[in-house]
């Protein structure tokens, strides 16, 4: 069946830099599109980027352009988001989710949605 | 991006209820539009996709409706384990999250 398995919790200080895993199993890691997520405390979630795991090609949320990097390692079914110039609003609970879709006929695209999710890591920036 | 209302931001309700959640579009989004469920330190675990398609393994007390605009979620017959924070998403221009509902035994 299909996992996401995601790194452990992390401190940074701010200005620091974080890397954060999800490693996918069960699947065909190529098959589908795997996004990164976050959710402040208390706070309503918040999309951030996603990766097309085969081409290896990204789109980032605006909010997030320039410090989000996201990548993958097909050898070992992971993807990475690299966040840089921490904050202490960018202390939340951050998720990996994989991308199901069905093609909808009417509009010939394709409609998609988070069918699996990782487990959540926290990351704290605190001084 | 499209903004994603939800009402009521909370709601009580008791064992047995009949339970409706709305989200509003800030522009049509077709159906592409799905819901989430989630309880306190989990990640969200997705009930309908497509506005009214039920997700494999999921109880069909939960039902979605609507298009353009204007969705429900409708619980029926609630439960102790539907006690959760439940987000409505769309997907039809990028990706947007509603602020969520609370919903809270009476």
């Amino acid at each position: 069946q299909v996992h996401l398995v995601q790194s452990g919790a992390e401190v940074k200080k701010p200005g620091a830099s974080v890397k954060v895993s999800c490693k996918a199993s069960g699947y065909t890691f190529t098959t589908y599109y795997l996004h990164w997520l976050r959710q402040a405390p208390g706070q309503g979630l918040e999309w951030m980027a996603v990766i097309n795991p085969n081409s290896g090609s990204t789109t980032y949320a605006h909010n997030f352009q320039g410090r989000v990097t996201m990548t993958r390692d097909t050898s070992t079914s992971t993807v990475y988001m690299e966040m840089s110039s921490l904050r202490s609003e960018d202390t939340a609970v951050y998720y990996c989710a994989r991308d199901d879709l069905q093609y909808d006929s009417s509009e010939f695209r394709e409609m998609r949605y988070f069918d699996y999710w990782g487990q959540g890591t926290l990351v704290t920036v605190s001084s | 991006d499209i903004q994603m209302t939800q009402s009521p931001s909370s709601l009580s309700a008791s064992v047995g209820d009949r339970v409706t959640i709305t989200c509003r579009a800030g522009q049509s989004i077709s159906i592409y539009l799905s819901w989430y469920q989630q309880k306190p330190g989990k990640a969200p675990k997705l009930l309908i996709y497509g506005a009214s398609s039920l997700q494999s393994g999921v109880p069909s007390r939960f039902s979605g409706s609507g298009s353009g605009t204007d969705f429900t979620l409708t619980i029926s017959n609630l439960q102790p384990e539907d006690f959760a924070t439940y987000y409505c998403h769309q997907s039809y221009s990028s990706r947007t999250f509603g602020q969520g509902t609370k919903v809270e035994i009476k």
